[in-house]
């Protein structure tokens, strides 16, 4: 099935351990976004790449890394996860950054202790 | 970042109509959009306005006035299926969406 994928579901973490979630799309879209969700705050952007090879920094970058090595997967790392990194975090791609949508996946919902 | 405001919640009756409002301010200008959001699951797409106007969808319709900096989602004929979160995001000059907090509306019968 077509789409973008993200593991974990849900992951419980403890504070200081390093983390990297997934992301998959299989829709040959060029551009990708990491998100975070909290209650009150929206959709904050954390990190993004416009194609294979670039990626960016966004709203709320500090503590996150990512890489893009292909069109296809687009990791996000918490190096030494802190309680405050405690989150949904949702994964996006969308044909081009001009796109008019951006497909979101699943979402995994982090708790760091 | 960019600066965007939508009420926090809102409630209506089945069949009725709601409009909810979105102010934003931003540096560059590539669009305005509407998500809709239920309860655990992620977002997805109901509308895009780049130019100033009405786009009607359905039972949903957007507005955009750029000189304003105002935009609304009007969703017509409410249904329970409705009861959701609506989030309204801007796409700033370089192409990055920025979410408003989002409106929660819920549908009674």
């Amino acid at each position: 099935i077509a789409g973008i994928t993200q593991a974990p579901t849900s992951q419980i973490l403890a504070a200081g351990r390093r983390m990297t979630l997934r992301c998959t799309q299989d829709m040959r879209h060029n551009a990708m976004y990491w998100y975070r969700q909290d209650l009150g705050l929206g959709l904050r952007l954390i990190h993004y790449s416009n194609t294979a090879g670039t990626t960016g920094k966004g709203e709320v970058p500090d503590g996150y890394s990512v890489s893009r090595a292909n069109t296809d997967d687009f990791p996000l790392t918490l190096a030494s996860a802190v309680p405050s990194q405690t989150s949904v975090y949702f994964c996006a791609s969308t044909p081009s950054v001009e796109s008019d949508e951006q497909f979101f996946g699943p979402g995994t919902r982090l708790t760091v202790l | 970042g960019q600066n965007i405001d939508q009420p926090t919640e809102m409630t209506a009756t089945e069949g009725a109509i709601v409009q909810i409002n979105c102010t934003y301010q931003t540096s560059g200008f590539n669009g305005l959009f509407w998500y809709q959001q239920h309860a655990g699951e992620a977002p997805t797409f109901l509308s895009y306005n780049v130019l100033d106007g009405l786009e009607e969808k359905g039972r949903f319709s957007s507005f955009l006035s750029r000189s304003k900096g105002y935009s609304y989602l009007l969703l017509k004929e409410l249904q329970m299926k409705d009861s959701a979160s609506y989030l309204c995001a801007v796409r700033d000059g370089d192409y990055k969406l920025s979410f408003g907090a989002g409106t929660t509306v819920t549908v009674r019968a």
